[in-house]
């Protein structure tokens, strides 16, 4: 199975800051990556697909990037309502898929 | 537009066999490239993927966990079921049911249940 891992676990930033979330995964995965954004007691929200095309809807202050092995997520403004935990979550060996292990992100 | 909904027992036993159903509005799962998963969330802790079906009743499953999964759907109910044998506390979790599509590009789940919290307790 493909692992996925995110780092960090947990990151503490200041409304306006611009924070970076990493996964990688443990072999290949091309571009099949998704990002999502989980509120306490709330379903996840799909962000990112594709590793870096922005789901309808969500704001342009998300960006994602990396192929192969190595993924990013970034909020280039955090606004108050961008706290939250992301998941990065995998897809090239769909339909077998894996999830990352959460961040968390906290105000500063 | 799309929703689907979780729903089943709030609380089983330790041993018992867990039945979930997504009844979802909005899309058909006949139609080419439409799958929808179940995947599990335990309180504190990440996303774990449980099982898929697709549009052609095809079924896949966690390796982890595939000797006690069965997925199956309805699609003249819009139903998909997942029960979930020998139920023990660390199953304990919300459960969710969610929408993905193979072929279009967009391998991520666009649309999720609101989750069913699942205790395993006796």
């Amino acid at each position: 199975d493909i692992q996925m891992t995110q780092s960090p676990s947990s990151v503490s930033a200041s409304v306006g800051d611009r924070v970076t979330i990493t996964c990688r995964a443990s072999q290949g995965i091309s571009s099949w990556l998704a990002w999502y954004q989980q509120k306490p007691g709330k379903a996840p929200k799909l962000l990112i697909y594709a590793a870096s095309s922005l789901q309808s809807g969500v704001p342009s202050r998300f960006s994602g990037s990396g192929s192969g092995t190595d993924f990013t997520l970034t909020i280039s403004s955090l606004q108050p309502e961008d706290f939250a935990t992301y998941y990065c979550q995998q897809a090239n060996s769909f339909p077998l898929i894996t999830f990352g292990q959460g961040t968390r992100l906290e105000i500063k | 537009q799309v929703t689907l909904r979780e729903s089943g027992p709030a609380l089983v036993k330790p041993t018992q066999t867990l039945t979930l159903t997504c009844t979802f509005s909005g899309f058909s799962l006949s139609t080419s490239g439409m799958c929808v998963s179940w995947i599990r969330q335990p309180p504190g802790k990440a996303l774990e993927w449980l099982a898929l079906i697709d549009w052609d009743d095809d079924k896949y499953y966690s390796t982890s966990l595939k000797t006690r999964l069965t997925i199956s759907k309805d699609t003249s109910k819009n139903q998909v079921v997942l029960t979930m044998t020998n139920m023990d506390p660390v199953d304990t979790a919300t459960y969710y049911c969610a929408r993905i599509l193979y072929g279009s590009g967009n391998r991520g789940f666009d649309y999720w249940g609101q989750g069913t919290l699942v205790t395993v307790s006796s």
